[in-house]
């Protein structure tokens, strides 16, 4: 099976401008999972999304949100960029709901904001 | 809401020694997570403990779950370059149902 695979590997953008990244998961996942990686803070939850509806969504202002498709791909969209946004951001997938292991990770997109 | 503390955040070990982190959770977790992120690499999923006082055991890897379903630990024997990476448990249990990660501790090997 492949894995779990995001898109793009690498963004630059500046201040203000909005980007969307995007994440296949492994075939037969329900669950997609999005998480911020920055040094010092570890992995941040941003949101899951079981069977296209947000099951949970972590501590992110609004500018973060997300949505999945019928075939369980998922995309991101952070609007009104900020310096602060530069990071690692990482999907992963599971078969049920993320809390139940294991939870497959994407390489990531590796954001940098100028 | 929920809260992961692992520590230490750093780790430096001459090859052969043993090594310890520690992860601690402010609720009770129905189950808890630890994933290996190598240097460049994401993070992958090592194992996964339920039950009170669990321990689980991978080669030189050994895993514990703790009597009160609010801390865990990971302990390896011997370590060796392979195992340079940053450690992450996660828990899971809060209101919210998702997966909490800890800030991971950061391993490195010296040859």
């Amino acid at each position: 099976k492949a894995g779990v695979t995001q898109t793009p590997r690498y963004l630059i953008k500046t201040r203000g401008q909005q980007v969307t990244l995007s994440c296949s998961p492994i075939s037969g996942h329900r669950s997609v999972s999005w998480y911020q990686q920055t040094p010092g803070q570890g992995l941040q939850f941003l949101f899951e999304y079981f069977s296209e509806t947000q099951r949970n969504k972590g501590n992110f202002p609004g500018r973060f949100s997300g949505r999945q498709f019928s075939n369980s791909r998922s995309e991101m969209n952070v609007s009104t960029l900020e310096l602060g946004d530069s990071a690692l951001y990482l999907c992963a997938s599971s078969l049920g709901v993320s809390g139940e292991p294991p939870l497959h990770f994407g390489n990531g997109t590796r954001l940098t904001v100028t | 809401g929920q809260q992961v503390m692992q520590i230490p955040q750093y780790q430096h070990v001459q090859e052969g020694e043993d090594f310890t982190t520690y992860c601690n959770s402010s609720t009770t977790l129905s189950n808890i997570q630890w994933y290996k992120q190598r240097p460049g690499g994401h993070p992958v999923f090592l194992i996964q403990l339920v039950k009170s006082g669990e321990v689980k055991k991978q080669k030189r890897l050994t895993f514990q779950f703790g009597e009160a379903k609010k801390n865990s630990s990971l302990h390896i024997t011997a370590t060796q370059t392979t195992d340079v990476g940053t450690y992450f448990c996660a828990g899971n249990g809060g209101s919210q149902g998702n997966l909490i990660f800890g800030k991971g501790t950061k391993l490195s090997v010296k040859p």
